[in-house]
């Protein structure tokens, strides 16, 4: 069984601060990694992709990735109280047969507190 | 408008009766996949499809029906079989083969027990 771990949480930063959220993966083939954000009661939401070792910005999001270490970490600049949602981290099969299957983990609770 | 159109929003089920989610997407992807959430957890993989009359099982496939007669739709029938489904149901979709393609996901139903 594929697994994906991620911290629970909650995580709880001040505003303006930076949240570090992490994953880590148990599937050494995995070829990409996906940050979703997902508001109480809503849909996940693409917030950032990532298929090469090393950092990845867009904005105030970083996504960190080291295949050696099977770690893929989000970084979020400046912490604003809309920031606050669960954060699910998903990881995309190899391919063959799977055709993108993506496993999640169980999502970490960022709380952004003014 | 381009998107994943779930209906509906919520859903009651009676005791041993059978219900659908509907699933529709105009963005002429290929893959389609169903999801279901519980309260705090992350998404677990129901059935998927690669392409038209074809799909395969999941993680938690038992107690599930799908069908895919068209492109475009991806209806799922929650049976009898399954003595607990209240639960988030998600439907996603993704362009194809490409570590970089994404799966977007529409705005979920909730299915409760009565």
């Amino acid at each position: 069984q594929k697994e994906v771990e991620q911290n629970s949480g909650p995580l709880s930063v001040p505003e303006g601060a930076i949240a570090s959220l992490n994953c880590t993966y148990s599937d050494r083939g995995s070829q990409s990694f996906f940050w979703y954000r997902q508001y109480s009661g809503k849909s996940p939401e693409l917030i950032m992709f990532i298929y090469s070792n090393g950092d990845k910005e867009d904005g105030r999001f970083t996504a960190q990735l080291n295949k050696a270490s099977q770690y893929v970490s989000l970084l979020i600049r400046d912490s604003q109280p809309s920031d606050s949602a669960t954060y699910l981290c998903a990881v995309k099969d190899a391919g063959g047969t799977s055709y993108g299957k993506l496993t999640f983990g169980q999502g970490t609770i960022l709380t952004v507190h003014p | 408008d381009g998107g994943i159109t779930q209906s509906p929003k919520y859903l009651f089920r009676k005791e041993g009766q059978n219900v659908t989610l509907s699933c529709e997407q105009n963005l002429n992807h290929d893959a389609m996949y169903w999801y279901r959430q519980d309260p705090g957890q992350g998404l677990r993989l129901i059935y998927y499809s690669q392409i038209v009359n074809d799909f395969q099982k999941g993680d938690i496939a038992e107690g599930y029906s799908v069908s895919r007669e068209k492109k475009e739709s991806f209806p799922l029938t929650v049976t009898s079989a399954q003595k607990n489904p209240t639960a988030f149901y998600l439907c996603a979709s993704m362009r194809g083969r490409v570590r970089s393609d994404i799966q977007y996901f529409g705005a979920g139903t909730r299915l409760s027990v009565l």
